[in-house]
Parts: C-alpha cells; structure tokens; sequence
C-alpha cells in the first residue's frame, strides 16, 4: 500500500534556529502534498499545499518566509521552519496524494513534534 | 461553521461495546468522503473511503454509511477494543480539479476495559 515516511518524528530546537522536516512518499509519485499543524486536542490545519516543480501555495495566515517549502521531486517535500520560536512548537503532519489514483489516494505522513526551547 | 462537523466530540465506552461516531457536512459537491484514526502523537491512518455514490463500506470491525441525500456519514466500531482509543476525523474531498480537503473536528473515542 502507499506509505508516506516523515522524518524526524520529533524534535527540539533551540529558539532562533531552523529545523527542516521531510515528507517523502515511498512507493508511489506525488505531484502534489500537503503540510498541517495540529495544536494538542485540535484538528489538524492545513498550512500549505506544496506541488513539484513549483511555489507552494500557503493559507491564509500562514507565513511563507518562516515555514519554507521545497518540493523539488515527485518523491519529496521538505518544511524548514525559520527562526522557530516557542509558539512554533506543535505536531505537523504531511500527506501526498498519489499521482496514479488521483480521487482516492490521500496518505499521511506519521508526524513530527517540534519542541522549540 | 466548519463544513464537516462531527458528533460527538468525545466519547467513552466500554470494552466490547459497539458504538457510532456521525459526520455531517456541507461540502457540496464532493468527490469522496473518508474517516481516518488518529493515534495520539501519530499520523492519520486511512479507514474507509466512500464516493458519493456508495452507502456503505466496511474495513473489519469499522463500517462507515453514507447518505448523500442528508449530507450524513456515520462510522460504526464493532466490538470495540482498547486499541480502537483515537481521534476518529471524517474527510470530505472537495470536487474539482484543486480537490480541497476538509477536515472534521473529530471525535474523541475512548475505550475503557
């Protein structure tokens, strides 16, 4: 079956630097994935809608100079969150969405927490 | 008001008890609507996905009902077990070629021996 791997699948920073998280679909092409953050006891927020070979396309609220999105094969996507600070720390989930089955194929990422101290 | 709501928002039940977690939405049209388990700490896992032709879809002891008339879904658990304590999040997949996601607020389940 399809399986996205996210990598790290947590981690703790120091206020002020970067951390970048991969998002990395295994068996299957992905045109197109997706990074949320979700907020303990909330549901899951889409942050930005990341397609290869072109910029990604953030929600409203969402800054693209601080969390930077790289998806330059069909295979990954990356978020580096800039500068983080404490508020940045949360849970952030990726998803792909398989190329070769385009209504049904939505697989998630296992997470990365991020502790900003 | 969010799109997808859910009820309800948490929930506990006892081992070996059967229970149904509902969904109503909105989206309009949609292309496909899926309930996913969400361990705490972890990603969401696919349970079912249903387009809006099928009513009904079953995965072992989950078995998710569409009504698209009402604009209803429902997820079942039978037999629960312990393992099945997780957020329960039902997806709606917007038409179009953009395929918007929209998010449940989840439910809550709780599984108590």
């Amino acid at each position: 079956g399809a399986v996205v791997s996210q990598h790290p699948s947590w981690v703790i920073c120091k206020s002020g630097t970067s951390v970048k998280i991969e998002c990395r679909s295994l068996d299957f092409q992905a045109t197109t994935m997706f990074w949320y953050r979700q907020f303990p006891k909330q549901s899951l927020m889409l942050m930005a809608t990341s397609n290869e070979g072109s910029k990604a396309t953030y929600e409203q609220g969402v800054e693209k100079d601080k969390f930077l999105i790289n998806h330059a094969s069909l295979t990954l996507s990356t978020l580096t969150v800039t500068s983080a600070h404490p508020e940045d720390s949360s849970f952030y989930i990726c998803s792909a969405r398989d190329d070769s089955r385009f209504n049904y194929g939505y697989t998630f990422g296992s997470g990365t927490r991020l502790t900003v101290v | 008001k969010n799109q997808v709501e859910q009820s309800p928002q948490s929930l506990i039940i006892l081992e070996g008890k059967n229970c149904t977690l509902q969904c109503n939405y909105t989206v309009s049209p949609f292309s496909n609507l899926r309930w996913y388990k969400q361990d705490t700490g972890r990603g969401p896992v696919s349970l079912t996905i249903m387009t809006f032709s099928e009513n009904t879809k079953s995965n072992g002891r989950y078995t998710a009902t569409l009504d698209a008339d009402t604009k209803q879904s429902s997820l079942h658990i039978t037999a629960s077990q312990l393992s099945d304590s997780a957020s329960y999040i039902c997806v709606v997949i917007h038409a179009g070629g953009y395929q918007k996601v929209t998010f449940g607020t989840g439910t809550k389940l709780q599984v108590i021996p």
